[in-house]
């Protein structure tokens, strides 16, 4: 079955500091892969989108990589700010047409003054 | 410009009532979607729609029907409330290959 795992599923950090987000994958081959950020009582925002021949993308401070031959990807915030206190959402589309995006369960990431 | 907008935002039932959830979009999109989000997991398909007056299954349709009478609008209907079905509802709308636009959901809690 397709699957997309994200970890660490929460994760705590000061402000002004950097994390890395990781997300592996099982779905293979794959149309594209995304990143959005949710913030608590708003529906998802699209943060960054790859297709499989790209390496990195990046969004203002957020920059997600892509390993499409180990099937990983993180996304990496620098100098956090409070506002990034967010769930960060990894979903991939398989190239298998129709609709069938997967979305990872999430990180839940807080920003502490 | 107001995007995705979902109604209602908050609703409770009771079981075995039934509803039905609206989605608005105003950018002319094609595909309109409506998810599930449950606590612990990744945001689950129930209905899809690639245009207007088509509706398709997606990963847990059981307990739902949708309709697509607009391309504008996409509803979700409930029509015997269960708890099990207790979630947050999202509502998306999408061209092409761009990302999804979601709604600001709507939080139905079945007693």
């Amino acid at each position: 079955k397709n699957q997309v795992e994200q970890s660490p599923q929460s994760l705590i950090i000061l402000e002004g500091k950097n994390c890395t987000l990781q997300c592996n994958y099982t779905v293979s081959p794959f149309s594209n892969l995304r990143w959005y950020k949710q913030d608590t009582g708003r529906g998802p925002v699209s943060l960054t989108i790859m297709t499989f021949s790209e390496n990195t993308k990046s969004n203002g401070r957020y920059t997600a990589t892509l390993d499409a031959d180990t099937k990983q990807s993180s996304l990496h915030i620098t100098a956090s700010q409070l506002s990034d206190s967010a769930s960060y959402i990894c979903v991939v589309n398989p190239n298998t047409g129709g609709f069938k995006t997967i979305f990872g369960a999430g990180t839940r990431l807080f920003v502490k003054a | 410009n107001a995007g995705v907008t979902q109604t209602p935002k908050f609703r409770v039932l009771k079981t075995g009532q039934s509803m039905t959830l609206l989605c608005a979009q105003d950018m002319n999109h094609e595909y309109m979607y409506w998810y599930r989000q449950d606590p612990g997991m990744g945001l689950r398909l129930i209905h899809y729609s690639v245009g207007e007056g088509t509706t398709a299954k997606g990963e847990v349709p059981d307990g739902y029907n949708v309709s697509r009478l607009k391309k504008q609008n996409f509803l979700l209907g409930l029509e015997s409330a269960a708890p099990s079905q207790t979630s947050v509802y999202f509502c998306a709308s999408m061209a092409g290959n761009q990302p999804q636009h979601f709604g600001d959901g709507t939080r139905l809690s079945i007693l």
